[in-house]
């Protein structure tokens, strides 16, 4: 069974400082994702990443992936306040049908 | 392209009633999925369906929760004589073809009361 496991599931930090949150999987994987949840909203796909050594950035965002070690980060550079949201990375089980595994979430919040 | 559709956003059920969550997916998408996501938890699959087939419905509870897609129309989440434990957001994704992301609606937020 694919298990997806999230640290840390809180954070909080100030603005201007770096962080990362971490993502192990369990089992291979096609494609990992990144989503961002604001209170009450829904998911807004930030990342997919579909193959080892994959990096991608966007803004103060970038997400990587390491598929031989399972695991996808996902940094903060200069953390702002409207970063505050949970995080959550999802991972599609190789061969499946599309059913996505998610993390609990990390809740991230940015301290002025 | 509207994104996909989820009504009603909010819904509040009496124990013992019947719950109807609607989802109208992203056009020529003919994939939906639904998932389901507790407070404080992410989001847990539920079942994945295709025009008038259900794929994959590992994650559907065993009594009282059913899903559709018909030919024409949205696809249907029903909940039948809704518990408080049903208490949740549901969500629904859709996506063009088995190897493409899946969108997700706004989702739908269950009380019961």
């Amino acid at each position: 069974e694919l298990k997806v496991e999230q640290n840390p599931l809180f954070l909080s930090m100030q603005e201007g400082k770096n962080y990362t949150i971490y993502c192990n999987y369990s089992t291979t994987s096609d494609r990992l994702y990144w989503y961002r949840q604001d209170p009450g909203k829904s998911l807004e796909s930030l990342f997919v990443l579909l193959s080892n050594g994959a990096v991608k950035q966007e803004g103060r965002l970038m997400a990587s992936l390491d598929t031989k070690a399972r695991l996808s980060t996902l940094h903060i550079t200069a953390a702002v306040h409207d970063l505050s949201a949970t995080y959550f990375c999802a991972v599609d089980r190789q061969g499946g049908s599309e059913k996505l595994v998610f993390g609990k979430g990390t809740k991230l919040t940015v301290n002025p | 392209n509207a994104g996909v559709m989820q009504n009603p956003r909010h819904l509040v059920r009496r124990r013992g009633q019947e719950a109807r969550l609607r989802c109208s997916p992203m056009k020529e998408h003919s994939h939906v999925y639904w998932y389901r996501q507790l407070p404080e938890e992410g989001l847990k699959f539920m079942v994945y369906l295709q025009k008038e087939n259900i794929i994959d419905e590992s994650g559907m509870p065993k009594e009282r929760f059913s899903a559709e897609f018909p030919k024409e129309g949205p696809s249907i989440l029903r909940i039948q004589q809704v518990v408080r434990g049903d208490s949740a957001a549901y969500f629904c994704a859709s996506s063009s073809s088995v190897n493409t992301e899946a969108f997700f609606g706004q989702g739908t937020r269950l009380t019961v009361v």
